[in-house]
């Protein structure tokens, strides 16, 4: 069964440097998508990419965030300068544009730790 | 906006009991309404879901049904099992919207003692 894949699984960064966190969607999937979670708090929208541009971005999405479909695999979202406050579960979801378009598919997670 | 409100939790069940947390939402559309579960250390599993009024979403003994009059999508078990331990999620994606993020609410931790 497709699945999507995210790697690192867990990733440790000091605080003002650069991370990239990558995602491989379902390949016949149209639309991409970025959640986070802080431990222990609820799932959280970050932004969803379509047709190579950004649709949708939530108020967390500021300038220090950016996402980038690379190649026709490769799902990226860069944070520029890390805050201790980036820490958290960061997952990305893919989703179709058939009669199905509405179910987003998670994928396992990158756990962020900004020290 | 559209939100999702559940019960936090935690709930703590013996083995075999019933299930119930409760999930209600707002929403300016028609949405779709899922449920996803998270087993510890793990990333989001889609439970279930159900797109229209009346619709019933089941999977692995677990069941939720679409009231549109009660603005209402509770999760259901017969019988809880050790392993349905998990922190369950309810949702909602406004259907009609490409694109559409997902709204999730908090989140309930089940644990089921043997």
């Amino acid at each position: 069964e497709p699945e999507v894949t995210q790697t690192p699984s867990h990733q440790v960064t000091q605080m003002g440097q650069e991370v990239i966190l990558r995602c491989v969607p379902i390949s016949n999937h149209l639309y991409f998508y970025w959640y986070r979670q802080i431990l222990g708090q609820k799932v959280e929208f970050l932004v969803s990419f379509y047709n190579n541009e950004i649709s949708e971005k939530s108020e967390i999405f500021d300038d220090q965030f950016s996402v980038e479909r690379p190649d026709g695999s490769n799902f990226t979202l860069k944070i520029r300068s890390t805050k201790l406050e980036d820490s958290a579960m960061y997952f990305c979801a893919s989703s179709d544009e058939g009669q199905n378009y509405n179910e987003q598919f998670f994928g396992p997670g990158t756990r962020l730790t900004v020290l | 906006g559209d939100s999702v409100t559940q019960m936090e939790g935690p709930v703590t069940l013996s083995e075999e009991a019933f299930l119930t947390i409760n999930c209600t939402y707002t929403a300016t559309g028609y949405p779709s309404l899922f449920w996803y579960v998270q087993y510890p250390g793990e990333g989001l599993q889609l439970l279930l879901k159900a797109t229209k009024a009346d619709d019933k979403g089941s999977n692995k003994g677990f069941e939720a049904t679409y009231r549109k009059e009660t603005t209402s999508f509770h999760l259901e078990k017969g019988s809880v099992q050790v392993s349905d331990s998990a922190v369950y999620f309810c949702a909602l994606s406004d259907l009609g919207n490409y694109g559409q993020n997902f709204v999730f609410g908090p989140g309930t931790r089940l644990s089921v003692l043997p």
